[in-house]
């Protein structure tokens, strides 16, 4: 059974409008989630991350939202560039474990000029 | 230069080879892991190694080994490789810390390597 869900495989945006990807878990033990960014050809690449001991963490253009209560998770990209353009995973990591990242199926993020 | 860096980027091999692929990273971490990615299935972890030698499996071993040379060297070994192991195989590494009661992990990954069975 999946942990980590990310139910949208592919998201569209214009450029310089908002891009939100979502992410859901059910372990409610995890307790510091991140997102990774994808380009082809490339590794994932950190990109911002958030401790469930805060609702909202923020990195100039991006943002990550924490909503315990409904195990949900979303990443607001303002304003989105060509550049975004990119596979986006969300990770999840359970305090008090080996340490181990838990990753959603990745939401393909496509901005158009 | 690359601070994860993974050879080789890409390998066409025939079922029933042995194979295997190398890690080296230069970040000093002491963890290590190797991720495989398919289409649609995001990314599932193989086995991890806290130290040179602490090695355990993930989600997905079989078919799969690993040694772990040095501190900074992982490599993943296909013993008899099968049509299925066709996939983007990632290293990674990272440190691990403590803080206030949450625990942090921003793994750093290698630029993956595409093997391909036949």
């Amino acid at each position: 059974d999946q942990q980590v869900k990310q139910n949208s495989p592919s998201l569209s945006v214009q450029e310089g409008r908002i891009s939100i990807l979502n992410c859901d878990y059910t372990n409610s033990m995890f307790d510091y989630f991140l997102w990774y960014k994808k380009y082809p050809a490339e590794g994932p690449t950190f990109l911002i991350s958030i401790s469930s001991i805060k609702d909202k963490n923020e990195d100039g253009r991006f943002t990550v939202f924490l909503n315990k209560s409904a195990k949900h998770l979303s990443l607001h990209i303002v304003p989105s560039q060509p550049g975004d353009s990119a596979v986006y995973f969300c990770a999840a990591l359970k305090g008090g474990s080996q340490g181990n990242l838990i990753f959603g199926k990745g939401t393909k993020l496509s901005v158009k000029p | 230069d690359a601070d994860v860096t993974q050879t080789p980027r890409n390998r066409i091999t025939k079922t029933g080879k042995r194979i295997m692929l190398e890690c080296s990273q230069t970040k000093g971490h002491d963890r290590m892991y190797w991720y495989r990615q398919d289409p649609g299935l995001g990314l599932r972890l193989i086995y991890y190694s806290f130290d040179v030698k602490d090695i355990n499996k993930g989600e997905i071993s079989d078919g799969y080994s690993v040694s772990r040379q040095a501190q900074a060297k992982f490599s993943l070994s296909l013993e008899s490789a099968i049509p299925n192991q066709t996939a983007l195989y990632f290293c990674a590494t990272s440190d691990f810390e403590t803080s206030g009661g949450s625990s942090y992990n921003e793994q750093f990954f290698g630029p993956g390597t595409r093997l391909t069975v036949l």
